[in-house]
């Protein structure tokens, strides 16, 4: 166990729709990335925040925004899903900004219909 | 090009068997190199991670970086069928990490 919760684990929904994911870094860890996996692209980097503010900018599209609350936690929003969106999110933390060594979580099975 | 090439097999190999897996790239400005384990269903998990060039080794696993050749590698001694999973590189310079797409690696008892 790395620490590092995501929740849902499973999310099933249609295009068009919107949907939250959930990230609670571990104990102590004040970044927070967010990672998309897709069998054809890998892990692609989405978007980083250090201590609430946004640190770094991968492929994030437009229909996707994230935000890091006062508590740590990290929230990724998708709206306007297609089904190409249909990927695992990860969630990844770490203790400073540029650590080398982050943590996963389990990851979301997104799937869109 | 890519950032970075990783051949993503599937790789099958004995028990026993000593594992190459390697990754490609291209930017020159990556400084660290990482290499994870990502069992089915489950996130990536670092196994180690080197500084610059050379070579760093931790129990049964040792890791290569050959900066001029852009070229790094992870070797796996007396390969065990609880290795079998997918194998990432990851690199990063001053930004996060770019991950390869990940070489599937099978251990056969």
């Amino acid at each position: 166990d790395s620490g590092v919760t995501q929740t849902p684990k499973h999310l099933i929904t249609a295009t068009g729709q919107r949907v939250t994911l959930r990230c609670s870094p571990r104990s102590g860890d004040l970044s927070v990335y967010w990672y998309q996996q897709s069998l054809d692209q890998g892990l692609q980097f989405l978007i980083q925040y250090y201590n609430g503010e946004e640190r770094a900018k991968g492929n994030i599209l437009e229909r996707f925004s994230a935000q890091q609350f006062p508590d740590l936690h990290s929230e990724l929003n998708l709206s306007s899903l297609e089904l190409g969106d249909s990927a695992l999110y990860f969630c990844a933390s770490s203790v400073a900004a540029g650590d080398t060594e982050a943590f996963f979580g389990q990851g979301t099975r997104l799937t869109v219909v | 090009q890519k950032e970075v090439e990783q051949d993503p097999g599937p790789l099958s190999v004995p028990e026993g068997a000593i594992v190459s897996l390697n990754c490609t790239y291209s930017n020159s400005a990556f400084q660290y190199f990482m290499w994870y384990r990502q069992y089915s269903r489950k996130g990536p998990e670092l196994l180690m991670y080197t500084y610059s060039s050379g070579n760093k080794e931790d129990g049964r696993f040792t890791a290569q970086v050959d900066k001029s050749s852009k070229y790094i590698s992870l070797f796996i001694r007396d390969s065990q069928p609880s290795d079998s999973a997918t194998y990432l590189c990851a690199l990063r310079g001053n930004t996060p990490l770019v991950f390869g797409k990940g070489t599937r690696l099978s251990v056969i008892a």
